[in-house]
Protein backbone atom coordinates (compact mmCIF):
# COMPACT_ATOMS: atom_id res chain seq x y z
CA UNK A 1 0.00 0.00 0.00
CA UNK A 2 1.17 3.45 -0.86
CA UNK A 3 1.70 5.26 2.25
CA UNK A 4 3.91 7.44 4.43
CA UNK A 5 6.37 6.07 6.80
CA UNK A 6 7.86 7.94 10.02
CA UNK A 7 10.81 6.73 11.70
CA UNK A 8 11.81 6.07 14.65
CA UNK A 9 8.16 6.36 15.86
CA UNK A 10 9.40 7.46 19.37
CA UNK A 11 12.71 9.91 20.30
CA UNK A 12 14.06 10.31 23.21
CA UNK A 13 16.98 12.67 23.80
CA UNK A 14 18.53 14.84 25.83
CA UNK A 15 18.49 18.84 26.19
CA UNK A 16 21.18 20.42 23.79
CA UNK A 17 21.57 16.97 21.44
CA UNK A 18 20.51 17.46 17.87
CA UNK A 19 18.41 14.90 16.57
CA UNK A 20 17.38 13.76 12.93
CA UNK A 21 13.85 12.40 12.35
CA UNK A 22 12.94 10.73 9.10
CA UNK A 23 9.91 10.82 6.89
CA UNK A 24 9.78 8.34 3.80
CA UNK A 25 6.57 7.83 0.90
CA UNK A 26 5.38 5.77 -1.63
CA UNK A 27 3.20 8.14 -2.91
CA UNK A 28 5.40 10.09 -5.19
CA UNK A 29 3.76 13.22 -4.69
CA UNK A 30 5.64 16.43 -5.24
CA UNK A 31 4.65 18.10 -1.84
CA UNK A 32 6.25 17.07 1.60
CA UNK A 33 4.95 18.93 4.86
CA UNK A 34 6.48 18.86 8.34
CA UNK A 35 4.17 19.57 11.24
CA UNK A 36 4.61 19.44 15.00
CA UNK A 37 1.61 18.99 17.13
CA UNK A 38 1.44 19.74 20.71
CA UNK A 39 -1.27 18.06 23.53
CA UNK A 40 -4.38 17.24 21.10
CA UNK A 41 -3.59 21.03 19.74
CA UNK A 42 -3.76 21.43 15.69
CA UNK A 43 -0.75 20.58 14.06
CA UNK A 44 1.47 23.75 12.84
CA UNK A 45 3.14 24.01 9.71
CA UNK A 46 7.21 24.07 10.79
CA UNK A 47 7.77 24.06 6.74
CA UNK A 48 7.48 22.00 3.18
CA UNK A 49 9.01 21.28 0.01
CA UNK A 50 7.76 21.62 -3.42
CA UNK A 51 10.09 19.26 -4.81
CA UNK A 52 12.91 20.63 -4.01
CA UNK A 53 11.97 24.06 -3.78
CA UNK A 54 12.39 24.94 0.14
CA UNK A 55 9.40 27.19 1.96
CA UNK A 56 10.08 28.33 5.74
CA UNK A 57 7.22 29.11 7.92
CA UNK A 58 7.62 32.92 9.30
CA UNK A 59 7.51 31.32 13.19
CA UNK A 60 9.47 28.25 12.72
CA UNK A 61 12.10 28.71 15.11
CA UNK A 62 16.15 28.32 13.10
CA UNK A 63 16.64 25.50 15.73
CA UNK A 64 14.72 23.48 13.36
CA UNK A 65 16.13 22.75 9.83
CA UNK A 66 14.90 20.43 7.03
CA UNK A 67 16.57 18.25 3.77
CA UNK A 68 14.78 16.44 1.25
CA UNK A 69 17.37 14.37 -0.80
CA UNK A 70 14.91 12.96 -3.33
CA UNK A 71 11.59 12.45 -4.18
CA UNK A 72 10.95 9.92 -0.89
CA UNK A 73 12.73 10.97 1.58
CA UNK A 74 12.78 14.15 4.01
CA UNK A 75 14.27 14.97 7.31
CA UNK A 76 13.41 17.04 10.48
CA UNK A 77 16.82 18.38 12.28
CA UNK A 78 16.53 19.45 15.69
CA UNK A 79 19.71 21.28 16.40
CA UNK A 80 19.31 22.07 19.52
CA UNK A 81 16.46 20.75 21.69
CA UNK A 82 15.12 22.90 24.45
CA UNK A 83 12.50 21.36 26.34
CA UNK A 84 9.67 23.59 24.68
CA UNK A 85 10.36 21.31 21.38
CA UNK A 86 8.69 18.29 23.18
CA UNK A 87 5.85 17.15 20.89
CA UNK A 88 4.39 14.81 17.87
CA UNK A 89 6.21 15.63 14.47
CA UNK A 90 4.31 15.12 11.49
CA UNK A 91 5.21 14.45 8.43
CA UNK A 92 2.92 14.64 5.30
CA UNK A 93 2.46 14.72 1.36
CA UNK A 94 0.60 15.92 -1.22
CA UNK A 95 0.07 16.25 -5.08
CA UNK A 96 0.53 20.14 -6.20
CA UNK A 97 -2.89 21.88 -6.35
CA UNK A 98 -4.73 19.41 -4.54
CA UNK A 99 -5.80 19.74 -0.84
CA UNK A 100 -5.83 16.34 0.37
CA UNK A 101 -2.43 15.90 2.97
CA UNK A 102 -1.97 12.28 4.30
CA UNK A 103 -0.35 11.76 6.74
CA UNK A 104 2.63 9.52 8.40
CA UNK A 105 1.97 7.81 11.86
CA UNK A 106 4.07 10.57 13.70
CA UNK A 107 7.18 10.79 15.73
CA UNK A 108 6.40 11.40 19.61
CA UNK A 109 9.70 13.59 20.31
CA UNK A 110 10.59 13.78 24.26
CA UNK A 111 13.23 15.84 25.49
CA UNK A 112 14.99 15.10 28.48
CA UNK B 1 -1.80 32.00 12.48
CA UNK B 2 -5.54 31.49 11.68
CA UNK B 3 -6.90 28.44 13.03
CA UNK B 4 -10.80 27.56 11.59
CA UNK B 5 -13.62 27.46 14.33
CA UNK B 6 -14.64 24.10 15.45
CA UNK B 7 -17.33 23.37 17.56
CA UNK B 8 -18.35 21.38 20.00
CA UNK B 9 -14.91 21.22 21.62
CA UNK B 10 -15.76 17.75 22.94
CA UNK B 11 -18.48 15.71 23.09
CA UNK B 12 -19.61 12.19 25.17
CA UNK B 13 -21.97 10.45 23.90
CA UNK B 14 -23.87 7.12 23.62
CA UNK B 15 -23.33 4.34 21.51
CA UNK B 16 -25.72 3.77 18.65
CA UNK B 17 -25.79 7.86 18.87
CA UNK B 18 -25.77 10.04 15.80
CA UNK B 19 -23.05 12.88 15.64
CA UNK B 20 -22.36 16.45 14.45
CA UNK B 21 -19.52 19.00 14.49
CA UNK B 22 -19.64 21.73 12.29
CA UNK B 23 -16.05 24.47 11.20
CA UNK B 24 -16.77 28.17 10.25
CA UNK B 25 -14.28 30.95 8.89
CA UNK B 26 -14.75 34.44 8.28
CA UNK B 27 -13.16 33.74 4.80
CA UNK B 28 -13.63 31.16 1.81
CA UNK B 29 -12.00 28.30 1.26
CA UNK B 30 -11.93 25.79 -1.89
CA UNK B 31 -11.58 22.78 -0.21
CA UNK B 32 -12.74 21.12 3.05
CA UNK B 33 -11.03 18.19 4.58
CA UNK B 34 -11.84 15.92 7.71
CA UNK B 35 -9.54 14.05 9.46
CA UNK B 36 -9.78 11.96 12.25
CA UNK B 37 -6.35 11.43 14.87
CA UNK B 38 -6.33 8.74 16.92
CA UNK B 39 -3.94 8.75 20.32
CA UNK B 40 -0.05 8.51 19.27
CA UNK B 41 -1.75 8.07 15.90
CA UNK B 42 -1.48 10.62 12.80
CA UNK B 43 -4.15 12.21 11.46
CA UNK B 44 -6.16 10.02 8.43
CA UNK B 45 -8.20 11.22 5.90
CA UNK B 46 -11.88 10.69 6.35
CA UNK B 47 -13.20 13.21 3.52
CA UNK B 48 -12.27 15.62 1.00
CA UNK B 49 -14.73 18.53 -0.33
CA UNK B 50 -14.31 20.44 -3.31
CA UNK B 51 -17.41 22.65 -4.16
CA UNK B 52 -19.58 24.32 -2.73
CA UNK B 53 -22.48 22.76 -1.52
CA UNK B 54 -21.22 19.28 -2.24
CA UNK B 55 -22.09 16.41 0.12
CA UNK B 56 -20.26 13.27 0.13
CA UNK B 57 -20.78 10.05 2.49
CA UNK B 58 -17.58 7.58 3.55
CA UNK B 59 -20.08 4.70 5.42
CA UNK B 60 -21.65 6.00 8.10
CA UNK B 61 -20.19 9.41 7.46
CA UNK B 62 -21.56 12.54 5.71
CA UNK B 63 -19.71 15.73 5.23
CA UNK B 64 -20.83 19.10 3.48
CA UNK B 65 -19.54 21.99 2.02
CA UNK B 66 -21.58 25.24 3.02
CA UNK B 67 -23.13 26.84 -0.20
CA UNK B 68 -21.30 30.17 1.51
CA UNK B 69 -17.86 28.40 1.44
CA UNK B 70 -17.21 29.35 4.93
CA UNK B 71 -17.98 26.34 6.63
CA UNK B 72 -18.55 22.40 6.81
CA UNK B 73 -20.01 20.39 8.52
CA UNK B 74 -19.25 16.48 9.30
CA UNK B 75 -21.96 13.71 10.75
CA UNK B 76 -21.44 10.52 12.05
CA UNK B 77 -24.15 7.79 12.67
CA UNK B 78 -24.60 4.98 14.57
CA UNK B 79 -21.89 5.96 16.65
CA UNK B 80 -19.63 2.99 17.88
CA UNK B 81 -16.55 3.21 20.09
CA UNK B 82 -14.14 3.07 17.42
CA UNK B 83 -15.31 6.64 16.86
CA UNK B 84 -13.45 7.82 19.38
CA UNK B 85 -10.87 10.14 18.82
CA UNK B 86 -10.54 13.53 17.71
CA UNK B 87 -11.73 15.19 15.02
CA UNK B 88 -9.92 17.67 12.87
CA UNK B 89 -11.55 19.82 9.96
CA UNK B 90 -8.81 21.54 7.87
CA UNK B 91 -9.32 24.50 4.52
CA UNK B 92 -7.51 25.15 1.95
CA UNK B 93 -7.79 28.40 -0.41
CA UNK B 94 -5.73 28.97 -3.66
CA UNK B 95 -4.23 31.95 -2.11
CA UNK B 96 -2.05 30.10 0.75
CA UNK B 97 -1.19 27.66 -2.04
CA UNK B 98 -1.39 23.88 -1.04
CA UNK B 99 -1.14 25.22 2.91
CA UNK B 100 -4.08 23.75 5.35
CA UNK B 101 -5.70 26.34 8.05
CA UNK B 102 -6.81 23.45 10.91
CA UNK B 103 -9.53 23.34 13.26
CA UNK B 104 -9.33 23.93 16.71
CA UNK B 105 -10.33 20.00 16.61
CA UNK B 106 -13.77 18.03 18.41
CA UNK B 107 -12.33 15.61 21.04
CA UNK B 108 -15.22 12.77 20.71
CA UNK B 109 -16.04 9.94 23.68
CA UNK B 110 -18.45 7.24 22.96
CA UNK B 111 -19.97 5.64 26.23
CA UNK B 112 -20.80 1.51 24.77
Amino acid sequence: DAMVIQNPRYQVTQFGKPVTLSCSQTLNHNVMYWYQQKSSQAPKLLFHYYDKDFNNEADTPDNFQSRRPNTSFCFLDIRSPGLGDAAMYLCATSRVDRGEQFFGPGTRLTVL
Amino acid sequence: GQQLNQSPQSMFIQEGEDVSMNCTSSSIFNTWLWYKQDPGEGPVLLIALYKAGELTSNGRLTAQFGITRKDSFLNISASIPSDVGIYFCAGQKKSSGDKLTFGTGTRLAVRP
